[in-house]
């Protein structure tokens, strides 16, 4: 069975100050996504991740993919209101016979306070 | 403007109902997606499509089903034999497919409940 943890689920942090998000996995991957849904609304693509190493940068948020321990992380530089919101780590895999699985994270609600 | 639309945006079924629920796109892509999200979770596959006339079962594609007659069109029919339906429903797009790595474009969302 295909399985995604993030942590923490929520994060209460305060403006200005620095955060990593974590998302582990529990088997080979080379496709991993992180997306940003914000309360009540769709998601947004943010970033993908496609071989071991990748790093990924927009704005205040870098993304990266460690394949061998299974890990990406995202991390907030210098955090603003803004960002507040659910973020979620995902991948895909395939599965054979032209046919992918998808798994996602619970998703880790991040909260900025001033 | 390019986008990706879904509606209704509220759509409530009564007991033994079948439903449909809408999506387009004007993004000339040819990848779209089905998936389900419930409160506090992530998003679930339904089905997916690479191309035309052609659609694979996510992993929860039991109680649903989907068309792929025009490339711009990718409607979902949630059955009678769907037990559980009340979720939001959230369609995507994307050029090619998102295993591959393509970015995925999301659609608003459609709030599906049972009366």
């Amino acid at each position: 069975e295909l399985k995604v943890e993030q942590n923490p689920l929520f994060l209460s942090m305060q403006e200005g100050k620095n955060y990593t998000i974590y998302c582990n996995y529990s088997t080979t991957s080379d496709r991993l996504y992180w997306y940003r849904q914000d309360p009540g609304k769709s998601l947004e693509s943010l970033f993908v991740l496609l071989s071991n190493g990748a790093v990924k940068q927009e704005g205040r948020l870098m993304a990266s993919l460690d394949t061998k321990a299974r890990l990406s992380t995202l991390h907030i530089t210098a955090a603003v209101h803004d960002l507040s919101a659910t973020y979620f780590c995902a991948f895909w895999k395939y599965s054979g016979a032209g046919s992918y699985q998808l798994t996602f994270g619970k998703g880790t609600k991040l909260s900025v306070i001033p | 403007d390019g986008g990706i639309t879904q509606s209704p945006k509220y759509l409530f079924r009564k007991e033994g109902q079948n439903v449909t629920l809408s999506c387009e796109q004007n993004l000339n892509h040819d990848a779209m997606y089905w998936y389900r999200q419930d409160p506090g979770q992530g998003l679930r596959l339904i089905y997916y499509s690479q191309i035309v006339n052609d659609f694979q079962k996510g992993d929860i594609a039991e109680g649903y089903s989907v068309s792929r007659e025009k490339k711009e069109s990718f409607p979902l029919t949630v059955t009678s034999a769907q037990k559980n339906p009340t979720a939001f429903y959230l369609c995507a797009s994307s050029l090619g497919l998102a295993g591959d790595g393509e970015t995925q474009y999301f659609g608003p969302g459609t709030r599906l409940l049972v009366l």
